[in-house]
């Protein structure tokens, strides 16, 4: 059973690209997270999606940063005109279960030159 | 603002010593504290967990203990092992029908042999 599958695992992106990081959950789960983890700082909740469904933006910045989770396919993270600030790792996370345990990924590297 | 805190944020252990990280939040709401492990360049993957109801939880050489009037808890790692190293985050999970994790910054843990 695979476990959360997250791609690409390393991006580099020049100030003002786009950045699309792409979020599988494991088989199953209908629940996603995304967290961003800046170095030597513990993880940031940003948004909570179910199928077609976001359900908790509250950790989102509220320009540039998109999130979608279609009927079909991955959940995406999209960072629009990237900033050296959103050089972080991002992670995602999956669960069962509205209150289950979360299950990680093991991150999307975002380095913005 | 941080809503849970968590020290120390590195910690030194001799091969065979005890390990012990704390934690304290404020939100009372909170109603599941869960301790994750991180190893360098892979995502955090749960460790163990504990509801306010209960005061402690031993699972191997992992004990949580958890003090609900004092809105604090701890990981204690006995007989820490050189693989034991790492960095381990404290969480708590937002109000009920929420299920996304508010982070402590972690600990970086080192046992030397």
């Amino acid at each position: 059973n695979a476990g959360v599958m997250q791609n690409p695992r390393h991006l580099v992106r020049r100030r003002g690209q786009e950045a699309r990081l792409r979020c599988s959950p494991m088989k199953g789960h209908s629940h996603v997270y995304w967290y961003r983890q800046l170095p030597e700082e513990g993880l940031k909740f940003m948004v909570y999606l179910q199928k077609e469904n976001i359900i908790d933006e509250s950790g989102m910045p509220k320009e540039r940063f998109s999130a979608e989770f279609p009927k079909e396919g991955p959940s995406i993270l999209r960072i629009q005109q990237v900033v050296r600030g959103d050089s972080a790792a991002y992670f995602c996370a999956s669960s069962p279960l509205t209150t289950g345990e979360l299950f990680f990924g093991e991150g999307s590297r975002l380095t913005v030159l | 603002q941080q809503q849970v805190k968590q020290s120390p944020q590195s910690l030194i252990v001799q091969k065979g010593g005890i390990s012990i990280i704390n934690c304290a939040y404020e939100n009372t709401a909170f109603d599941y504290f869960p301790w994750y492990q991180q190893f360098p360049g892979k995502g955090p993957a749960l460790l163990i967990a504990i509801r306010p109801d209960v005061s402690e939880k031993k699972e191997g050489r992992f004990t949580i203990s958890f003090n609900k009037s004092a809105k604090q808890f701890s990981l204690h790692i006995m007989d820490s092992q050189p693989g034991d190293s790492a960095t381990y985050f404290c969480a708590a999970r937002g109000q009920t029908g929420a299920n996304n994790l508010f982070f402590g910054t972690g600990t970086r843990l080192t046992v030397i042999p």
